[in-house]
C-alpha cells in the first residue's frame, strides 16, 4: 500500500541534542511537508519542499533543518537551537491533480 | 495565501447533522478546498475535496457557493466516533506553502 511513514512513533532526547526525524513516501509525490502541533493547537509549518534538492521556510523554521536529497525522503532535523522542541510532528505529501494531501502517522518528540 | 477561519468548536448529539463553515476570502483561482479530520496523536485524516459546488461522498458533503469564499462541511447522523477536529485547508497540491487554520473542535454527545 501506498503512504508516508514516519519513524520513529516516540523519541526522547536530552536538551541541547540535535535530532533527526525520518518521513519517507512511496506515492511518487513532488511536494513534502513538516508541521509542528503543540497539546491542543493546530498544525504549524515548519518547512516544505517542491521538488527535490529544494526546500522553503513555513511559518517556524527557526531551529530546524531540512534536506531533500530523494524524492521520497524529507527529513526534518530539530537542533539545539530550538528552545521548545517537545511536540507532536507531522509530515505530509501533496502532487498537483491528485485528491488532497496524505499524512504520516506523527512522531512525538520529548526533549528531557 | 488563503487563510482559513472556523469556529473554535461545535457540540452536537449522537444523529444530528452537523454543518461546519470555513471561510477562505483570497482563495485562488486554482486552489481546491480539503477537509480533514484529526484524532488525537494521529496525523489529519482526508475526508473530502471540492472546488465548486457541491461534492458527496460516502462520509460527508461539502458545499462551495459560487464566490468560492467559504465552505460548509456536512456530517449526516454524526456518531461519537466522529468526535475529533476538523481542518479546512486551501491549497493547489502543487507544493505551494500550506496553512492549515486552527480547526474546529467537535464534541458529540450521546
Amino acid at each position: 500500500d501506498g503512504g508516508i511513514t514516519q519513524s520513529p512513533k516516540y523519541l526522547f532526547r536530552k536538551e541541547g541534542q540535535n535530532v533527526t526525524l525520518s518521513c519517507e513516501q512511496n506515492l511518487n509525490h513532488d511536494a513534502m511537508y513538516w508541521y509542528r502541533q503543540d497539546p491542543g493547537q493546530g498544525l504549524r509549518l515548519i518547512y516544505y519542499s517542491q521538488i527535490v534538492n529544494d526546500f522553503q521556510k513555513g511559518d517556524i523554521a527557526e531551529g530546524y533543518s531540512v534536506s531533500r536529497e530523494k524524492k521520497e525522503s524529507f527529513p526534518l532535523t530539530v537542533t539545539s537551537a530550538q528552545k521548545n522542541p517537545t511536540a507532536f510532528y507531522l509530515c505530509a505529501s501533496g502532487q498537483r491533480n491528485t485528491m488532497g494531501y496524505t499524512f504520516g502517522s506523527g512522531t512525538r518528540l520529548t526533549v528531557v | 495565501l488563503a487563510k482559513t477561519t472556523q469556529p473554535i468548536s461545535m457540540d452536537s448529539y449522537e444523529g444530528q447533522e452537523v454543518n461546519i463553515t470555513c471561510s477562505h476570502n483570497n482563495i485562488a483561482t486554482n486552489d481546491y478546498i480539503t477537509w480533514y479530520q484529526q484524532f488525537p496523536s494521529q496525523g489529519p485524516r482526508f475526508i473530502i475535496q471540492g472546488y465548486k459546488t457541491k461534492v458527496t461522498n460516502e462520509v460527508a458533503s461539502l458545499f462551495i457557493p459560487a464566490d468560492r469564499k467559504s465552505s460548509t462541511l456536512s456530517l449526516p447522523r454524526v456518531s461519537l466516533s466522529d468526535t475529533a477536529v476538523y481542518y479546512c485547508l486551501v491549497g493547489n497540491n502543487a507544493g505551494n506553502m500550506l496553512t492549515f487554520g486552527g480547526g474546529t473542535r467537535l464534541m458529540v454527545k450521546p
